[in-house]
Formats: structure tokens, sequence, C-alpha cells
């Protein structure tokens, strides 16, 4: 019964690979995210995404994307992976439409690019 | 913009005694206020939340306050206990803006 899933848990692969990292939410929210945590545990918004809009942080690369197959998913795709993407991938939802701000977080994939 | 920052970066406490983890803020339009708990290898748990019509509220041996004077918020953790070592993040957002802004976190050590 597990409400924010990620998988996979750990990744290790060669710079300039593509991957891709999967999140599924049981909670019926309307919002999902992805955070990366770099090795100083700050947490860092990526993207925020519902069915009406998709908010980016400006400050991510264009080499990642989410992709949203329906409501319960939000995939993060990273092109021409680099060793500065080594980090740890959160991915979140809450009820951002209930005015209800409160993210519940998956568990983390710990990405490692050599 | 909004700044949320923690003023310690490692919090060490005996077991038993009472813990006490700081957060500033900067924005006054921040309305709505979060702690988290992290422990090792997990992702973020929701502990308390706090809005700013409140300056008090608790919960099972914890408590968040909020000073809105100071821009300040913290989280007090009562008779410490070894599971709540983990680093804990504040995290804040004005009610129109539904983006949290993380603190940095604060690493909680439990002494034996």
């Amino acid at each position: 019964d597990t409400a924010v899933s990620q998988t996979p848990k750990y990744l290790v692969t060669q710079m300039g690979n593509d991957k891709s990292i999967k999140c599924e939410q049981n909670l019926g929210h309307d919002t999902m995210y992805w955070y990366k945590q770099d090795s100083k545990k700050f947490l860092k918004i990526m993207f925020s995404y519902n069915n009406k809009e998709l908010i980016i942080n400006e400050t991510v690369p264009n080499r990642f994307s989410p992709k949203s197959p329906d409501k319960a998913h939000l995939n993060l795709h990273i092109n021409s992976l680099e060793l500065g993407d080594s980090a740890v991938y959160f991915c979140a939802s809450s009820h951002r439409d209930r005015g209800q701000q409160t993210q519940y977080f998956g568990p983390g994939t710990r990405l490692l690019v050599l | 913009g909004e700044n949320v920052g923690l003023h310690l970066p490692t919090l060490s406490v005996q077991e038993g005694d009472n813990s006490i983890i700081n957060c500033a803020y900067s924005n006054s339009a921040s309305d709505y206020f979060i702690w988290y708990k992290q422990e090792s290898g997990k992702g973020p748990q929701f502990i308390i939340d706090i809005r700013s019509n409140m300056d008090k509220r608790q919960g099972q041996r914890v408590t968040v306050l909020l000073n809105k004077t100071v821009k300040h918020l913290s989280l007090q953790i009562a008779a410490t206990q070894p599971g709540d070592s983990a680093v804990y993040f504040c995290a804040a957002t004005p009610e129109s803006n539904y983006q949290l802004i993380w603190g940095a976190g604060t690493k909680l050590i439990i002494k034996p």
C-alpha cells in the first residue's frame, strides 16, 4: 500500500547515457513533483506538474524532462547524463487544487553517473 | 522571493532531553509552514504544519512555534529518542503559490 513509489531505487550509469526514473502515487493527488537532493542534503525543486500546468525550475537543464502518462504517474527522463547529475532524486505528490500543500515523498532514486 | 534557512547544520542532543530546531524565512507573504523529517536512506516525511493565523501547534511530542514578527519558526521535540535522529527540514509557501521553499536542513544527533 505504498503511497508514492519510485523505480529504480539505485541507478548506476555511464556519462552520456539516457535514463528514466519512474514515479507512481496511489493517493489520488492532482500534483506531482520532482526534487534533486545533493550530497549536502539540500532539496531543490525541479518540476511541479498537474493536468493544468507544468512549472519548471529555470535552473534545471533541458536534458531533464518530466513525462506524465496519467495523473498517477510522473516519470523523469534524463538525456546525456553528466557527472554532476549524481544525486538522489525524489518524487512527491500533493492535492494542490484542494489547497493542501503538504507533499508526500517517495523513497528516492540514488543516481550515480560514472 | 523566499529564503528559508536553518541556524545550525548539526544539533547534538542528549537522549531524553528536548530538542529545538530553528528556521528563519524572509518573505512576509509566507503563510504556510511545514516541518519534515528525513531519516537516512528515506524520503522526507511530514511531521507537522502551521498556518500564519496561529503561533503554536502541537502534535505528538512535537510543537511548532511561529513568530511572524521576526519571521522565525521552531520545531520542538520533547524527550528526544534515538528514533528522532534524522535531518529536519522546514519549508514555507504563500497560500497563493503552491511551491514549497525549502530550508537547508538540520541534522539531529542523539547522544546516548
